[in-house]
């Protein structure tokens, strides 16, 4: 029931473009996306709704396929605070039901 | 304050010891999680709460682990004769009521050592 994501890891420098995909073999309600900086608790950055809603912050981007259960998280124009663990986390229903992805560590260097 | 906070921030015990791990949840929250997180690696789910029942206890890893919710508020998580593989942080999160649509809070989490 854990979601997949891709890639495991990545280095960009600042100003470079990345894309992290989360990947579940179930169908899903909801995906969400989180960031975890080293020794830090995960932060919430943005929810995609079955049907096409979306909550979070504005500046984050990201898509949902409903048809192949599959989301994908578009960082653009990077700065060296993106750098961090993404997760992407998959509801199932409309209930409590949720599961985090395996994680994708992102570096962004000078 | 008004966010998730968990305690003991850091825990060291002695293989075979009982711990008791304690998570307060921001007020109104009525879905809690514990999540499990072992160095580099992802967040494994443990259980859900929604208000004080466990409707999914399925990512409890085996008989030693038990949680509990009272009041709708504070959660324990305890783990029994503690083993070496159970070092991790333990991080415990809280949603305003079914996850699927609202995000995640989470606490700073618990740092267990077991010797």
């Amino acid at each position: 029931q854990q979601p997949v994501q891709s890639p495991q890891a990545v280095i960009l420098r600042e100003g470079e473009d990345a894309v992290i995909n989360c990947s579940s073999s179930k169908a899903l309600y909801s995906v969400h996306w989180y960031r975890q900086k080293h020794g830090e608790a995960p932060v919430f950055l943005m929810i995609l709704l079955k049907g096409g809603e979306q909550k979070g912050h504005e500046k984050i981007s990201a898509s949902f396929n409903e048809k192949k259960q599959q989301s994908s998280l578009y960082l653009t124009a990077s700065q060296l605070s993106y750098s961090g663990t993404y997760f992407c986390g998959t509801a199932l229903n409309t209930g409590n039901q949720f599961y985090f992805g395996t994680g994708t560590s992102l570096t962004v260097i000078p | 304050g008004a966010g998730v906070s968990q305690s003991p921030s850091n825990k060291v015990t002695e293989k075979g010891k009982d711990v008791e791990l304690r998570c307060d949840p921001i007020s109104g929250h009525t879905a809690l999680y514990w999540y499990r997180q072992s160095l580099g690696q992802g967040l494994e789910f443990l259980i859900y709460f929604q208000g004080n029942s466990a409707p999914d206890k399925s990512g409890l890893p085996s008989d030693r682990f038990s949680a509990e919710r009272t009041g709708g508020s504070v959660s324990t998580l305890t783990i029994q004769r503690t083993q070496q593989e159970d070092s991790a942080v333990y991080l415990c999160a809280s949603s305003v009521s079914k996850t699927s649509y609202n995000e995640q809070f989470f606490g700073p989490g618990t740092r267990l050592t077991v010797l």
